[in-house]
């Protein structure tokens, strides 16, 4: 298995209070890629980086902002947590060789705004 | 990317090959095939892909019809830990948009 790790693995946290979640890889790949999974909606895109300090916004970003400042680590963070933003949020990589099709999950963060 | 359609839900035997079954009617010269499954409550677990050839790995094969309009996926000997959501996704491995669209893809349950 791709070594992917996210942390916290649960939280819970109250509405407006600030929330950084973490997605550490070591497997030097190129992208990374936070999506949030709710029931009826599948897995959507919220951020993803094509290398350190390059990211750019996926499908659903608003509320959400990333940062990369070195290839294993991918910062998600709620500035201002609401209740929306209850979910399941994966971490995935992938690298140049293999093609962004390619994808390589983390085990998930369940996060539930109280 | 193109559409995909998945029967919603599949049963197999411990120990008896599953086949699951991916329609992709409209997929294109360039996007390949990619399998994906996800276990209740981990993450998605990449498994095979494929542009025109069969495939095979450690997990899994890869049947792509020669008009590239449908495939399937066996799991040669399924096990009760390969009960799961079973998604089909086609797409071009590279590109700008790189998000991963997961339909509601195929619960597959292995019965003992």
């Amino acid at each position: 298995d791709a070594g992917i790790t996210q942390s916290p693995r649960h939280k819970v946290t109250e509405t407006g209070t600030p929330v950084t979640l973490r997605c550490h890889q070591t497997e030097n790949h190129r992208y990374m890629y936070w999506y949030r999974q709710d029931p009826g909606h599948g897995l959507r895109l919220i951020h993803y980086s094509y290398g350190v300090k390059d990211t750019d916004k996926g499908e659903v970003s608003d509320g959400y902002s990333v940062s990369r400042s070195k290839t294993e680590d991918f910062l998600l963070t709620l500035e201002s947590a609401t209740s929306s933003q209850t979910s399941v949020y994966f971490c995935a990589i992938s690298d140049n060789l293999a093609g962004v099709g390619e994808q390589y999950f983390g085990p998930g963060t369940r996060l539930t705004v109280t | 990317d193109a559409k995909t359609t998945q029967p919603t839900s599949m049963d197999c035997a411990e120990g008896r090959a599953a086949n699951l079954p991916c329609n992709h009617s409209t997929i294109s010269g360039n996007e390949y095939v990619y399998w994906y499954r996800q276990i209740h409550s981990q993450g998605p677990q990449y498994i095979i892909h494929g542009l025109k050839n069969n495939e095979t790995n450690e997990m899994a094969s890869l049947i792509i019809t020669e008009d590239r309009k449908s495939s399937t996926l066996i799991l040669p000997h399924a096990t009760l830990r390969d009960t799961a959501v079973y998604y089909c996704i086609v797409r071009v491995p590279r590109g700008s948009n790189y998000k991963l669209t997961f339909g509601k893809g195929t619960l597959l349950t292995v019965n003992p």
